[in-house]
């Protein structure tokens, strides 16, 4: 069965500060891998996602994750946090055996200081 | 190209009504799930459904919730005899392949 741990369900960082929010998964088969974010009252946006090809994949608004083997991880990354990245941010795994339904973490809440 | 739609954003029904959910998918969507998300918590997958068949409803309470996706038209999530315990954010998704995309959701409080 595929499941997924965010490590902290707020990380608080200062704007210009560097963004690290944590996941790891677990998947019998090669995963498919998603960051999802939520704006209060919005639905989810997809940020980026892993697919087999390349293991560093860039998304939209600069953030980017490594997929990790080794350490089952899918880390997400953004350089410099901006006020406007404060958000509600899932990451996500699925394969191929149920029609690619994914797995969702509960979801780690970035808040960003000014 | 519109993404996936959703309506109403926000229903409010009273305890034993029934409440319907629209979802319209991407253009060229097949495939629809639905998901239930409460406060503080992750989202919980529902059901998953191509035109005209229900292929996994695993997530589905066994009673009171139904859903489809007709020929024509949007997919409906239904919910019958509303409790409060059922006041969640119900969000569609719409995929091709193996990426799924999100509506904005439909807000359901029941009083």
């Amino acid at each position: 069965a595929q499941s997924v741990t965010q490590l902290g369900s707020h990380v608080s960082v200062s704007e210009g500060a560097l963004v690290l929010l944590r996941c790891n998964y677990s998947s019998s088969v090669p995963p498919y891998l998603f960051w999802y974010v939520q704006y209060p009252n919005q639905g989810l946006q997809l940020l980026l996602k892993y697919t087999s090809a390349a293991t560093l994949v860039k998304g939209i608004n600069g953030f980017e994750a490594e997929f990790k083997k080794s350490e089952t991880s899918f880390h997400l990354t953004k350089p410099s946090a901006h006020m406007s990245d404060a958000a509600e941010y899932f990451c996500a795994v699925s394969d191929d055996r149920r029609g690619y339904i994914p797995t969702f973490g509960r979801g780690t809440s970035l808040i960003v200081h000014p | 190209n519109a993404g996936v739609m959703q309506n109403p954003r926000h229903l409010v029904r009273r305890r034993g009504q029934e409440a319907r959910l629209r979802c319209s998918p991407m253009k060229g969507h097949s495939h629809v799930y639905w998901y239930r998300q409460l406060p503080e918590e992750g989202l919980k997958f529902m059901v998953y459904l191509q035109k005209e068949n229900i292929i996994d409803e695993s997530g589905m309470p066994k009673e009171r919730f139904s859903a489809e996706f007709p020929k024509e038209g949007p997919s409906i999530l239904r919910i019958q005899q509303v409790v409060r315990g059922d006041s969640a954010a119900y969000f569609c998704a719409s995929s091709l392949e193996n990426t799924q995309y999100f509506g904005p959701g439909t807000r359901l409080t029941v009083l």
